[in-house]
């Protein structure tokens, strides 16, 4: 019963960089998420996917881009790491609307 | 704009205490309201959500209640237990402006000793 798998759990990148993030979820849920959480700072929305096909942008968009590639994965991608990048990054998903049931474990990175 | 206010943490309390942990909200619609867990090295779970003035939410001995008057959404559990320690976030989401996000707390760690 794996719900939400993300990978990798942790990485380090130069500025400048790019990755991409992998998140699957093997719930049949429609919706998807990527969060950032940083240090004394509640979790903020960065895209969000209401179905395989469609995203939109959330609260801290910049720098990011994202792909919702079929109803189980929803990947986020850097294209330039910066410091302010640096985050624990967490994808998760819901059957509907905009409010997520199922986090992943997180994925730790940090840029220098 | 919206926000959550929680309080800060940690909370340390031993094994059986009553456990309260303070969330106050700003909205400018109608939000519902939510209470997430996260356990150490986990992703956050979805603990209890209301919806409604005066509705209460619980889950696992855990319960909070909509007040609107006191904008407030305050979790509470009669008896914790050692495995009940992690970080607890409180948050809302307003449909009433359309915004495709919850607005979190900055979180409470929540520690009990046996």
């Amino acid at each position: 019963n794996a719900g939400v798998t993300q990978t990798p759990k942790f990485q380090v990148l130069k500025t400048g960089q790019s990755m991409t993030l992998q998140c699957a979820q093997d719930m049949n849920h429609n919706s998807m998420y990527w969060y950032r959480q940083d240090p004394g700072m509640g979790l903020r929305l960065i895209y969000y996917s209401a179905s395989e096909g469609t995203t939109d942008k959330g609260e801290v968009p910049n720098g990011y881009n994202v792909s919702r590639l079929n109803k189980r994965e929803f990947s986020l991608r850097l294209e330039s790491a910066a410091p302010s990048q640096t985050s624990v990054y967490f994808c998760a998903s819901s059957e509907g609307g905009f409010q997520p049931q199922h986090f992943g474990d997180g994925t730790r990175l940090s840029i220098l | 704009g919206n926000s959550v206010t929680q309080m800060e943490g940690p909370v340390t309390l031993s094994e059986e205490a009553f456990l309260t942990i303070n969330c106050t909200y700003t909205a400018t619609g109608y939000p519902s309201l939510f209470w997430y867990v996260q356990y150490p090295g986990e992703g956050l779970q979805l603990l209890l959500k209301a919806t409604k003035a005066d509705d209460k939410g619980s889950n696992k001995g855990f319960e909070a209640t909509y007040r609107k008057e006191t904008t407030s959404f305050h979790l509470e559990k009669g008896s914790v237990q050692v495995s009940d320690s992690a970080v607890y976030f409180c948050a809302l989401s307003d449909q009433g402006t359309g915004r495709r996000a919850l607005t979190f707390g900055s979180g409470t760690r929540l520690q009990v000793q046996p």
